[in-house]
């Protein structure tokens, strides 16, 4: 099974709102990333959280992650239609990376 | 500094036929990494490679698939006799190192379809 498993799904949100997408995973880590995928298109590295930090901001974005309930956030503030794409928490082990199927958000103008 | 780089973009086989799909790390990178992405689902990983040697491949099929990253040139995935199954989007990502402190950065990925 997959390591990380994010939730929701879908979102489906109004351009200005808040997304906020969850990640759940079962194993220890050394770190967990966060990565958009544009339709069709490759990964893009959006931020990285360590395991001995339980928030982190980058731009509009903010990560939580509590590793006692072995999960993590990712809030995006104030959305933009070009934030529409999917995305994936991914947990590291070693050098591997551990995806979930990902969260597809939908920002409509 | 051009990222990684995949190629070809899309690759359209006949089952039976063999895929070969490139990936030129980012300058100075020395460990490359491959995943397959099949419709609906996140990346998994497949294999591991270090200029001239394979360091992990416990996530490659054992059949019909292959990899490498020679001294000189790309890393290569080559699969044998491709099957429907086979159809996927193949992502390679490059490292300087292994200090795993930091973002990955992907290629574009091959798409690859069996027909």
């Amino acid at each position: 099974s997959q390591q990380g498993e994010e939730d929701p799904q879908a979102l489906s949100i109004q351009e200005g709102e808040n997304a906020t997408m969850n990640c759940s995973y079962k194993t220890s880590i050394n770190n967990l990333q966060w990565y958009r995928q544009n339709s069709g298109r490759g990964l893009v590295h959006l931020i990285l959280i360590r395991s001995n930090e339980r928030e982190k901001h980058s731009g509009r974005l903010r990560v939580t992650l509590d590793t006692s309930k072995k999960s993590s956030s990712l809030l995006i503030t104030a959305s933009r239609a070009a934030d529409t794409a999917s995305y994936f928490c991914a947990t590291v082990n070693d050098y591997k990376l551990s995806f979930g199927a990902g969260t597809t958000v939908t920002v409509r103008a | 500094n051009a990222g990684v780089m995949q190629n070809p973009r899309h690759l359209v086989r006949r089952r039976g036929q063999e895929a070969r799909l490139r990936c030129s790390p980012m300058k100075g990178h020395s460990h490359v990494y491959w995943y397959r992405q099949l419709p609906e689902e996140g990346l998994k990983f497949m294999v591991y490679l270090q200029k001239e040697n394979i360091i992990d491949e416990s996530g490659m099929p054992k059949e019909r698939f292959s990899a490498e990253f020679p001294k000189e040139g790309p890393s290569i995935l080559r699969i044998q006799q491709v099957v429907r199954g086979d159809s996927a989007a193949y992502f390679c990502a490059s490292s300087p190192d292994l200090t795993m402190d930091y973002g990955y950065t992907f290629g574009s990925g091959t798409r690859l379809t069996v027909v």
